[in-house]
């Protein structure tokens, strides 16, 4: 119930197009979602977030779709440019405030 | 610009001698963290301090320590580093508990 699970573990995108990650979660108590990128040998960065009561948060090229009732959440790279090539996490605050993270999945971007 | 500092970036220690890590923040945020990350895996909560209130989580080993002896310090000490204890520590902050904000990180080496 605790977990939150990311998919693909990998991902490969011509630069332009979108890259979409997927992450799913069981516990309904989980009330605030966050997307953290990562880039090799530095620490996780913020990148957006988004609590269960709005279904879509757009910022920039980044955007998060979030469906209550299928207890999903994605993160869509619109454009997605070479320098977005890093590990993206998704996560999820539970009950006593402590993030549940996703494994991660590491995006390349082709240019 | 506001941030989260950690010193020093690389730490090289043998195996059974002590090290403290250390993590500064001019965020004048209340609550701080300490995860460990190891290669290709999400950040692992270690613990966390609400203010002055320190919480440690069920799992981590015995061998870690943590002060926070002001608003802006926190320190991790390993009390006998193994093999094992060897990763990337980073130090987190946020004001309501939500959003975190992480600092580059301290890559240790147990040799």
């Amino acid at each position: 119930q605790q977990q939150v699970k990311q998919s693909p573990q990998s991902l490969i995108v011509q630069k332009g197009g979108i890259s979409i990650i997927n992450c799913a979660y069981e516990n309904t108590a989980f009330d605030y979602f966050p997307w953290y990128q990562q880039f090799p040998g530095k620490g996780p960065a913020l990148l957006i977030a988004i609590r269960p009561d709005v279904s879509e948060k757009k910022e920039g090229r980044f955007t998060i779709s979030f469906n209550k009732s299928a207890k999903q959440f994605s993160l869509h790279i619109m454009d997605s440019q070479p320098g977005d090539s890093a590990t993206y996490f998704c996560a999820a605050m539970d009950s006593n405030y402590q993030l549940i993270w996703g494994a991660g999945t590491k995006l390349i971007i082709k240019p | 610009d506001a941030m989260v500092i950690q010193n020093p970036r690389y730490q090289v220690t043998q195996f059974g001698k002590p090290v403290t890590l250390s993590c500064s923040q001019t965020l004048n945020h209340n609550v701080m963290y300490w995860y460990q990350q190891k290669s290709s895996q999400a950040p692992k909560l270690l613990f966390h301090y609400y203010d002055k209130d320190f919480n440690n989580e069920a799992d981590t080993p015995d061998n870690f320590q943590s002060r926070r002896p002001n608003t802006s310090f926190c320190f991790l000490d390993i009390r006998s580093p193994g093999l094992g204890d060897a990763a990337m520590y980073l130090c987190a902050t946020s004001r309501a508990r939500y959003e975190q904000y992480f600092g580059p990180g301290t890559r240790l080496t147990v040799t």
